[in-house]
């Protein structure tokens, strides 16, 4: 098992660009979350997933981003017209159930300019 | 709903002295209590967790947290701080029936040889 896994590690993009990243949980793990962390603060919830269905959205999560799980294995996450604000690191977990640790990859850095 | 105040942004110790970061919690449901440590760049590694079992919990690299529900608190501690243990941790809490944690503003651990 070789943990979660987030791609790409790094994205630099213009501003008004669209960019999309991938989440590969632990096999097996049927739960699986997105959060959102800036410098200087803890990581922030956006939405988690049980198998393929999106259970919960944060208000965090505006109109411009959007994530899916379409087959209950890997979650992408796709900012749309991206902004200066939306910098940040997007860590995604895994977990095997509701009251299971959820185990952090290593985040997907985006710096838009 | 639910919150995590970690209180002290940064704590300096010194090599081989008491190691200890507070964190406060609210939760309206018995809570789910979480420690992790963030290395520059990296995700986040759990240190330790209380899931309503025993109240002093231990977990890696010789750190432990005590649960005190009369103080609402879960500080973390360690007997001897290491160069290696610089870094930033953060509390998070979670609920049994709610598998989104919320995050502390996190405490940067500085080790002075």
């Amino acid at each position: 098992d070789t943990g979660v896994s987030q791609n790409p590690r790094h994205k630099i993009t213009k501003r008004g660009q669209n960019v999309t990243f991938r989440c590969d949980p632990i096999s097996e793990h049927n739960r699986l979350y997105w959060y959102r962390q800036t410098l200087g603060q803890g990581p922030e919830f956006l939405t988690y997933f049980q198998n393929e269905a999106q259970l919960e959205k944060s208000r965090l999560l505006s109109d411009r981003f959007s994530a899916e799980r379409p087959k209950g294995s890997f979650s992408t996450l796709e900012i749309q017209r991206t902004e200066q604000g939306d910098s940040a690191m997007y860590l995604c977990a895994s977990s095997f159930s509701l009251q299971e640790t959820q185990y952090f990859g290593p985040g997907t850095r985006l710096l838009v300019l | 709903a639910q919150s995590v105040t970690q209180l002290g942004s940064h704590v300096s110790v010194s090599e081989g002295a008491l190691v200890l970061l507070r964190c406060n919690y609210s939760s309206s449901v018995p809570p789910y209590l979480f420690w992790y440590v963030q290395y520059p760049n990296q995700g986040l590694q759990l240190l330790l967790k209380y899931t309503s079992a025993a109240t002093l919990v231990k977990g890696i690299n010789g750190f432990e947290a005590e649960f005190k529900k009369s103080e609402t608190s879960f500080h973390l501690t360690k007997p001897s701080a290491h160069m290696s243990d610089a870094a930033e941790y953060f509390c998070a809490v979670s609920s049994s029936n709610a598998g989104k944690s919320t995050f502390g503003d996190g405490t940067t651990l500085t080790v002075k040889p």
